[in-house]
């Protein structure tokens, strides 16, 4: 059965502060790993999609990586609008299997 | 563009009522998708379809019937509703080998069963 864990579940950072959020999966044949953004009350927002170990993808303060077992969300000198939670999701058949979210609040 | 569509944004209902959450997506994407999302159990797979008249069980399918008549339309059909499925519900799009292969979500319906 898929598996997908993140951590930590909810993260507090002042602005400015660096750090990353963590997904670790089991999966049986990895087609994508995909992060969302996810603001209150809004569907998720897609960021990137990763296929193998070793890729890279950069989008603003956002940077993902891809391991065997892992990817990691960093985010670089964070802001207030990048609150939000974060969601990653794998793709190993017909649909994505999502990990439970890590809630991120960036104080200024 | 609209991209995924969803209805009504916000329902209410009583144990035992039946209703239909409502989605229809004009990217002419293959795949569909019913998720519940509940507070710290993530997104979880109800139903999902590939193809018009072609659809398939996901996590958590007890309680939920869908049918795909249309490659736009895949309607959430809950049929003697219980407090246990008060929850958002998200319905979501892709298509294989266009693009990312990135889902595309609507805004959510949230549905409260008293």
């Amino acid at each position: 059965e898929d598996q997908v864990t993140q951590s930590p579940e909810a993260l507090r950072l002042q602005e400015g502060e660096s750090s990353s959020l963590n997904c670790s999966y089991t999966v049986s044949g990895l087609r994508g790993l995909f992060w969302y953004r996810q603001d209150p009350g809004k569907g998720p927002e897609f960021l990137f999609t990763l296929y193998s170990a070793g890729e890279e993808k950069e989008k603003e303060r956002l940077k993902a990586t891809l391991t065997k077992k892992e990817s990691f969300l960093h985010i670089t000198a964070p802001k207030p609008e990048d609150s939000a939670t974060y969601l990653c999701a794998v793709d190993a058949g017909n649909m994505l299997t999502f990990g439970g979210g890590t809630r991120l609040m960036v104080k200024p | 563009n609209a991209g995924v569509t969803q209805t009504p944004k916000f329902q209410v209902l009583k144990t035992g009522q039946s209703m239909t959450l409502q989605c229809a997506q004009d990217m002419n994407h293959e795949y569909m998708s019913w998720y519940r999302q509940d507070p710290g159990m993530g997104l979880r797979l109800i139903h999902y379809s590939v193809g018009a008249g072609i659809t398939d069980q996901g996590e958590v399918p007890n309680g939920y019937n869908v049918s795909r008549s249309t490659t736009e339309d895949f309607p959430l059909r809950l049929l003697s509703a219980a407090p246990s499925q008060t929850s958002v519900y998200f319905c979501a799009s892709f298509s294989r080998g266009e693009g990312t292969g990135e889902l595309f979500f609507g805004e959510g319906s949230r549905l409260t069963v008293l």
